[in-house]
């Protein structure tokens, strides 16, 4: 089944305590992206990766950190988490062959800093 | 810089009727255009892919339609159910960005 996978589903953890939530796909997208989701604000890019060794900041990067070392997967790592961080994250997969560059998304990743 | 806005930003109506959500975004410069729906706290499902040169795809009781020239896209459901309740959000994927920009949703509950 052609899917994303993240881990953590949920994850409360204290300020300042590095953690990483990481987001694996199976079907060989070469684009991957992570996105959160705040009441009001909607959703909004993090960080995405167009392929292998090759990432760039989405909208709101700061404070996040990621690395794509093999193309299946992506991890976000929160080096110093802040309470400003408590959000619900995703994590999605697409490819520009076949033109259709529809997104695929993770379950998401629940984080509370507290 | 692309923005997408749905109004109205909830919406109550009876079961079995037939309902239109809206989508408007500013750059119509766009790949495609994607609805999803959200359960509350849940994940992101989608439900329909519209790429640029297309002015509507079907499934099942939903259609969506593209107006690229005029930045707008509706969500159509028909014969509504209970079951249909949730956030509906549509997004773009904009020329020269690899990400979707996101419209803050639209919270449909159908009342049986």
């Amino acid at each position: 089944e052609a899917q994303v996978t993240q881990n953590p589903r949920y994850l409360i953890t204290v300020t300042g305590k590095k953690l990483t939530v990481t987001c694996s796909q199976n079907m060989n997208h070469e684009y991957m992206s992570w996105y959160r989701q705040d009441p009001g604000l909607g959703l909004r890019q993090i960080y995405y990766s167009m392929n292998v060794e090759v990432t760039d900041k989405g909208d709101v990067p700061e404070g996040y950190k990621v690395s794509r070392k093999e193309k299946r997967n992506f991890p976000l790592i929160l080096e110093s988490p802040s309470p400003n961080q408590t959000s619900l994250y995703f994590c999605a997969s697409h490819t520009r062959n076949g033109g259709l560059n529809e997104q695929f998304f993770g379950p998401g990743t629940r984080l509370t800093v507290l | 810089k692309q923005e997408v806005t749905q109004i109205p930003a909830a919406l109550s109506v009876p079961e079995g009727e037939n309902l239109v959500l809206n989508c408007s975004f500013t750059d119509s410069a766009i790949y495609n255009l994607q609805w999803f729906r959200q359960d509350p706290g849940k994940g992101l499902t989608s439900l329909l892919l519209i790429q640029s040169s297309q002015r509507e795809q079907t499934s099942g009781r939903l259609n969506a339609s593209l107006d690229k020239s005029s930045g707008r896209s509706t969500l159509y459901i028909a014969a509504s159910q209970p079951g249909d309740s949730a956030t509906y959000l549509c997004a773009v994927i904009t020329f020269g960005n690899e990400k979707l920009t996101f419209g803050t949703g639209t919270r449909l509950t159908i009342i049986p």
